[in-house]
C-alpha cells in the first residue's frame, strides 16, 4: 500500500522561507510523477509543482521563482522549498502520486502558516 | 493557463436523487479531465480519471462524460455517503489546475 507523509509545516514570517519533506513507502518516488497541491483554509485545490520520472519540474506561476520541488531518491522523499513567502502561501500543503492523469494517493498534508 | 469552472458552486439533494455537475474549461482539455471527491476533514479522492474512466474502488453509480470544453459528473444515485465537495481538474497541459469545487449538501 501507498503512503505519504508529510513534514516540515510551521510558522513562518513573511518573506521566509521553510522546506517540506514527504516521505513515501509503497511507491518510489523517482518512478511516479509526484506534485505538490494546497489547500488554503476553507478554499478549493490549488496545484502548485510537479516533478517528473525523468526530472523534470514544472511550477505554478504564483510561485515560479520562490519554490522548487526535488526529490532525494536514496531516502525516497519529495521536497518542496519554499522561499519569499507570503500570506497567500498559508495552506495545507499536501504531495500525491500522479498515476496515468490523476493524482491516486494524497498525503494527510502539512499546514504553513505565514504571518507575522 | 487553463481555467477551470464548476456550475453549480453547491446544491442541496436528498438521497436518491441523481446529481449531475458541470466543469468546464477555458479551452480544450481533449479527455485530460479528472474528478475528486473530498469530505471534510479528509483529503480529496480520485473518482473519474481520463473523463470517463472510473477509479479502482470507486462506486458504479459515479460515472464521467464529455471532451474538449464540457464535462460532467453524474450521481445516479445519491447516496449518505456522496454528501462532499467535487473537484474537477485538468492534466492537458504541464500546469495543472482545479476547478472550484461544487459542494453537494443534504436537502
Amino acid at each position: 500500500e501507498v503512503h505519504l507523509v508529510e513534514s516540515g509545516g510551521g510558522l513562518v514570517q513573511p518573506g521566509g522561507s521553510l522546506r517540506l519533506s514527504c516521505a513515501a513507502s509503497g511507491v518510489s518516488v523517482s518512478d511516479s510523477y509526484m506534485n505538490w497541491v494546497r489547500q488554503a483554509p476553507g478554499k478549493g485545490l490549488d496545484w502548485v509543482s510537479v516533478i517528473y520520472a525523468g526530472g523534470t519540474t514544472h511550477h505554478a506561476d504564483s510561485v515560479k521563482g520562490r519554490f522548487i520541488i526535488s526529490r532525494d531518491n536514496s531516502n525516497n522523499t519529495l521536497h518542496l522549498q519554499m522561499n519569499s513567502l507570503r500570506a497567500e502561501d498559508t495552506a495545507v500543503y499536501h504531495c500525491t502520486r500522479g498515476l496515468g492523469d490523476g493524482m491516486d494517493v494524497w498525503g494527510q498534508g502539512t499546514t504553513v502558516t505565514v504571518s507575522s | 493557463d487553463i481555467q477551470m469552472t464548476q456550475s453549480p458552486s453547491s446544491l442541496s439533494a436528498s438521497v436518491g436523487d441523481r446529481v449531475t455537475i458541470t466543469c468546464r474549461a477555458s479551452q480544450s482539455v481533449t479527455s485530460y479531465l479528472n474528478w475528486y471527491q473530498q469530505k471534510p476533514g479528509k483529503v480529496p479522492k480520485l473518482l473519474i480519471f481520463a473523463a470517463t474512466n472510473l477509479q479502482r474502488g470507486v462506486p458504479s453509480r459515479f460515472s464521467g462524460s464529455g471532451s474538449g470544453t464540457d464535462f460532467i459528473l453524474t450521481i445516479s444515485s445519491l447516496q449518505p455517503e456522496d454528501f462532499a465537495t467535487y473537484f474537477c481538474q485538468q492534466s492537458y497541459t504541464t500546469l495543472l489546475t482545479f476547478g472550484p469545487g461544487t459542494r453537494v449538501d443534504m436537502k
